[in-house]
């Protein structure tokens, strides 16, 4: 029973390229999240969303930008690919003004070559 | 800021017990999660404390003071497979969280 769903695993882009992460959940959460991971660094927040059509940057939404015209999808886009972007992105959800924990995604390896 | 602080990395036998501090911010704080993570895989949920104390959850527990901005997941009777990385996440105002770097956990035979 998946939950929070990104749309590619694995992804291999070419630097200059606009790319495309999706991510799509199930349990009508208000709130979704995109982090990237990277060794020695830990998860950082690059941009949430608390509602449709509503979003804010997070510590390092430079070079990214974000979509959520549903509830249940929020995208992540990078403009003009760069080898500094290849990393781990994970996506979460979690329920509106509660502490219920955040649900991830299972997460899309992006090397940019 | 709302640094998060845990040991980069533990080494620990099978059938042992092990103990992953981690300290961070007291301001603006709402509660403490612990997840999971094995490589090459999602974040999972183990545990979240809002109140002082130590909450068991089979061979997990959890600590938290709210006090001394301090928490600590106790993990008994090792097994190989709780070989990951655990993750100290801090939920603060708006209830953004704020993720620990993560202490890598080996367990060897």
């Amino acid at each position: 029973d998946v939950k929070v769903t990104q749309s590619s695993r694995y992804l291999v882009k070419r630097t200059g390229e606009k790319v495309f992460l999706e991510c799509v959940q199930d349990m009508d959460h208000e709130n979704m999240f995109w982090y990237r991971q990277d060794p020695g660094l830990g998860l950082r927040l690059i941009y949430f969303s608390y509602d449709v059509k509503m979003k804010e940057k997070g510590d390092i939404p430079e070079g990214y930008s974000v979509s959520r015209e549903k509830k249940e999808r929020f995208s992540l886009i990078l403009e003009s690919a760069s080898t500094n972007q290849t990393s781990m992105y994970l996506c979460a959800s979690s329920v509106a003004g509660e502490d219920y924990g955040y649900t991830f995604g299972s997460g899309t390896r992006l090397t940019v070559v | 800021g709302q640094n998060i602080d845990q040991p980069t990395e533990m080494t620990a036998t099978e059938g042992a017990i092990v103990q992953i501090n981690c300290t961070y911010q007291t301001s603006g704080f709402n509660g403490l999660f612990w997840y999971q993570q094995h490589a090459g895989e999602a974040p999972t949920f183990l545990s979240y404390n809002v109140l002082d104390g130590l909450e068991e959850k089979g061979r997990f527990s959890s600590f938290l003071s709210r006090s001394k901005g301090y928490s600590y997941l106790l993990l008994k009777e090792l097994q190989m497979k709780d070989s990951a990385s655990y993750l100290c996440v801090r939920s603060g105002g708006s209830y953004i969280p704020t993720f620990g770097r993560g202490t890598s956990l080996i367990v060897h035979p």
